[in-house]
């Protein structure tokens, strides 16, 4: 079976400093890992997603997450946070099947000026 | 964005009455799917469609019905609504089945019933 833990349901992060969001994720075949973005009134859009290979996936808008086996674990993390950064930002994992995503709780983003 | 239309972007129903929320893309994905977004839960899956006609369940199909007649098409039947199917619900479309491929999701529909 698959899931995901989203730690943290509030982040806050002064407009320059880092951005961390954590990503936990069980699984008991090798996982497919996705970030997605939520903007206010709108649907999901793709961050990143982690298939096979590098396990530093670059995304869209200055994002990236490490893949990390040993601590099963999908950071997903921004040097340098933005205004336009503050969103819902939510981890998944694609089931064994293709046919379903596990989507974590959320973590909404708050960019403080 | 990808090509993903839903209607009505937002619906105030009374408890009872049967709603239908609909769900068409123009990207001629062969999957489909209909989620629910409450909070602190994320999204689940209420139920997806893998071909025309070909439809399963998902986590939390009870109350939820769906059609799908044509490709670009998703329908999703709310048969009897009650208070606790007030939600979001975002269609999302994949072309392909495999894990690794990402869906696309519609700018999502809130429903609310009173």
């Amino acid at each position: 079976a698959q899931s995901v833990t989203q730690l943290g349901s509030h982040v806050s992060v002064s407009e320059g400093a880092l951005v961390l969001l954590r990503c936990n994720y069980s699984s008991s075949v090798p996982p497919y890992l996705f970030w997605y973005v939520q903007y206010p009134n709108q649907g999901l859009q793709l961050l990143l997603k982690y298939t096979t290979g590098a396990t530093l996936v670059k995304g869209i808008n200055g994002f990236e997450a490490e893949f990390k086996k040993s601590e099963t674990s999908f950071h997903l993390t921004k040097p340098s946070a933005h205004m336009s950064d503050a969103a819902e930002y939510f981890c998944a994992v694609s089931g064994s099947t293709g046919n379903q995503f596990y989507f974590g709780t959320g973590t909404s983003l708050t960019v403080i000026p | 964005d990808a090509g993903i239309t839903q209607s009505p972007r937002h619906k105030v129903t009374e408890t009872g009455t049967p709603v239908t929320l609909r769900c068409h893309q123009t990207e001629n994905h062969r999957y489909m799917y209909w989620y629910r977004q409450d909070p602190g839960h994320g999204l689940r899956l209420i139920h997806y469609s893998y071909g025309v006609k070909d439809t399963d369940k998902g986590e939390v199909s009870d109350g939820y019905s769906v059609s799908r007649s044509k490709t670009e098409d998703f329908l999703l039947t709310l048969e009897s609504a009650t208070s606790s199917q007030t939600s979001v619900y975002f269609c999302a479309i994949k072309n392909s089945g495999t894990a690794n491929t990402e869906a696309f999701f519609g700018q999502g529909t809130r429903l609310t019933v009173v």
